[in-house]
């Protein structure tokens, strides 16, 4: 699986759009991007994921360059709730269920108030 | 629905001990498996199983035994625990499709003295 790089800490204002970026340049055509987030000591959850479109859902957009070298996880409207570490994976599909997810050192996003 | 239950949350060992931590998931996922989490550090795959009677080894697997009897439950088994087995686990599964999200369990922070 392509390696994924992702800064160490960001800080948002609270109501303001998080933009956390991910560098994937490495990554192949069958390869999606998924993103999950840890709350405090938390088990991870699922964000949202992507293989070529942008993809929104109810909790954040994904929105992946065209060249798929990048991609930017977008939560609209942070709230202090959304104080977590965001992990970008990347993975390649092979076969359904034959696939396991590996786990970075991720983003520490601190929303402040 | 319970989702992935872990058991117990929190544990002192000795070392040379050995105990079992429990994982037990009631929304009939195939896959489950086994992550250790570090101090500051991403989370790292110890065993993962894809159906009941099988099971594989992840990235860490030196120092644990896993077996699968049935498809809820995933025990994790420490034989004769040591102080660099000191780190938070968590149990994860999904379903058996092509981008399943993986649901964790709450974790269970273990102390090996």
């Amino acid at each position: 699986d392509a390696k994924t790089t992702q800064p160490t800490s960001m800080d948002c204002a609270e109501g303001r759009a998080a933009n956390l970026p991910c560098n994937h340049s490495t990554i192949s055509g069958n390869e999606y991007v998924y993103w999950y987030r840890q709350i405090h000591s938390q088990g991870p959850q699922y964000i949202i994921h992507g293989l070529k479109n942008n993809e929104t859902n109810e909790m954040a957009s994904l929105i992946i360059t065209e060249d798929r070298k990048s991609s930017t996880l977008i939560l609209p409207h942070a709230t202090l709730r959304d104080t977590a570490v965001y992990y970008c994976i990347v993975r390649a599909y092979s076969g359904a269920g034959s696939y396991q997810l590996t786990f970075g050192k991720g983003t520490k996003l601190s929303v402040i108030p | 629905n319970a989702g992935v239950t872990q058991t117990p949350k929190f544990q002192v060992l000795k070392t040379g001990q050995s105990m079992t931590l429990q994982c037990a998931q009631d929304m009939n996922h195939e896959y489950m498996s086994w992550y250790r989490q570090d101090p500051g550090m991403g989370l790292r795959l110890i065993h993962y199983s894809v159906g009941a009677g099988i099971t594989d080894q992840g990235e860490v697997p030196n120092g644990y035994n896993v077996s699968r009897s049935t498809t809820e439950d995933f025990p994790l088994r420490l034989l004769s625990a040591a102080p660099s087995q000191t780190s938070v686990y968590f149990c994860a599964s999904r379903g058996q499709g092509a981008n399943e999200k993986l649901f964790f369990g709450s974790g269970t922070q273990l102390s090996v003295l």
